[in-house]
């Protein structure tokens, strides 16, 4: 069965320090998924990034950045001089490429807290 | 406007009534979905639909009815609301999953149930 795993559940940072968001998955399929979603304050989920199993290239987006690390099941997420706006939910996902149903699979969440 | 929309937005109701939750969405999307979404658990699929007339189970179906028969609707029933259905519901859609599409979400509904 598929799993992510976002074990950081809150982190708190200073404006403009560098952070990482850790996602772990699990999954039996070798073609599958990844993605990274973002909920503001406001509460829409808003669509980040997707990173499919083939593609282990680094992502790197303004001050976003991504790196799929498959050795160790690994897909995390650095902001780079975080700002207030920053200050959100970011969920990681996972979508089986073979089967799973078309489901996709989110982690619980972390909560990222940037203050001045 | 174009995009993926929710009604209500916000809704109180009692233990035992019948809630419907709409959704639509103007990309002809073949693929839509709910979600709920609960503290300590991220979301999870209730439902899903690959197509006008095809829906299929996720996660969390038990208490709920879906019924797809316009390709850009896909209202969500709760048909005796109980207190544990209280959450917010996020409706979705994308193209081909299968292909690893993104799924696009709409604003939610926030749904009490007391």
């Amino acid at each position: 069965a598929q799993k992510v795993t976002q074990a950081q559940t809150e982190i708190s940072v200073v404006e403009k320090e560098d952070v990482t968001l850790d996602c772990v998955y699990e999954t039996r399929d070798t073609t599958y998924y990844l993605f990274w979603y973002k909920q503001p304050p406001s509460g829409e989920l808003v669509f980040l990034i997707r990173r499919n199993s083939f593609d282990e290239q680094n992502e790197i987006s303004g001050r976003y950045s991504w790196n799929f690390q498959k050795s160790t099941s690994s897909f995390n997420f650095t902001i780079t001089a975080s700002q207030v706006v920053d200050s959100a939910v970011y969920f990681c996902a996972l979508r089986e490429g073979t089967g799973g149903g078309n489901k996709l699979t989110f982690g619980t969440g972390t909560q990222l807290k940037v203050e001045l | 406007d174009a995009g993926i929309t929710q009604s209500p937005r916000y809704k109180i109701t009692e233990t035992g009534r019948q809630v419907t939750l709409m959704c639509h969405q103007t990309w002809s999307h073949s693929y839509m979905f709910w979600y709920r979404q609960d503290l300590g658990h991220g979301l999870r699929l209730i439902y899903y639909s690959a197509a006008a007339d095809i829906t299929d189970k996720g996660e969390v179906p038990d208490g709920y009815v879906v019924s797809r028969s316009k390709t850009e609707n896909f209202p969500l029933t709760l048909e005796s609301a109980t207190r544990s259905q209280t959450s917010v519901y996020f409706c979705a859609s994308s193209e081909s999953p299968g292909l690893g599409y993104e799924q696009y979400f709409g604003p939610g509904t926030r749904l009490t149930v007391t």
